[in-house]
């Protein structure tokens, strides 16, 4: 199975300050077909999972630009321009291209 | 609009056979994959397996052994089945659609004597 390493486990951040979230892959997520699965959700205390970035760098509707990714083959980042209160929580990578599917540990966002 | 609903019981004795359903509307699951996601209290996500379009599964390869997915087209509902259940099987257990941009509310699951 792929395994997805996401570094830091626990992130802080000041307001308006600029974060980036690291995830790994074991093997390398390009599909057969061209395209690369590996999104990005955010899970705010309390609530469901929301998909912020969908294969690799395409944001999700709704979603505001402070958050981008990038990345290609097994290293990929998620980047948040000027952390907002509403961006707290634990943001985890998950990968679409090999079965079984898989997710990052996950990492929390939290004020300083 | 797209919405994803679980249901089942709350409590669950071990060794016992855990059954639930994830109610869709808005989109077809002939169309569509469901996947099912769990949660244990206080951790991460753990991906447990899916039922594609055409109504193949896949499943986690830890619980592959004790793990059913099924799905009702005609009432729009997809099952999970999990049977010897342990208490590290209590969690949240979550729907979600393909692509991971709609989830359904979570049910929580706690296997206790």
């Amino acid at each position: 199975d792929v395994v997805l390493t996401q570094t830091p486990p626990t992130l802080s951040a000041t307001i308006g300050q600029s974060v980036s979230i690291s995830c790994r892959s074991s093997q390398s997520l390009l599909h057969s077909n061209g395209n690369t699965y590996l999104h990005w959700l955010l899970q705010r205390p309390g609530q469901s999972p929301q998909l912020l970035i969908y294969s690799v760098s395409r944001l999700e509707s709704g979603v505001p630009n402070r958050f981008s990714g990038s990345g290609s083959g097994t290293d990929f980042t998620l980047k948040i321009s000027g952390v907002e209160a509403e961006d707290l929580g634990v943001y985890y990578c998950v990968q679409g291209t090999h079965a079984p599917r898989t997710f990052g540990g996950g990492t929390k966002l939290e004020l300083k | 609009q797209v919405q994803l609903k679980e249901s089942g019981p709350g409590l669950v004795q071990p060794s016992q056979t855990l059954s639930l359903t994830c109610t869709v509307s808005g989109f077809s699951l002939t169309s569509n994959s469901v996947h099912w996601v769990r949660q244990p209290p206080g951790k991460g996500l753990e991906w447990v397996g899916a039922i594609w379009s055409g109504g193949s599964t896949d499943y986690n390869s830890a619980l592959k052994s004790r793990l059913s997915i099924s799905r009702d087209t005609s009432k729009s509902q997809v099952f999970l089945k999990m049977n010897s259940l342990q208490t590290e099987d209590t969690a949240i257990y979550f729907c979600t659609r393909s692509g991971f941009a709609y989830w359904g509310q979570g049910t929580l699951v706690t296997v206790s004597s």
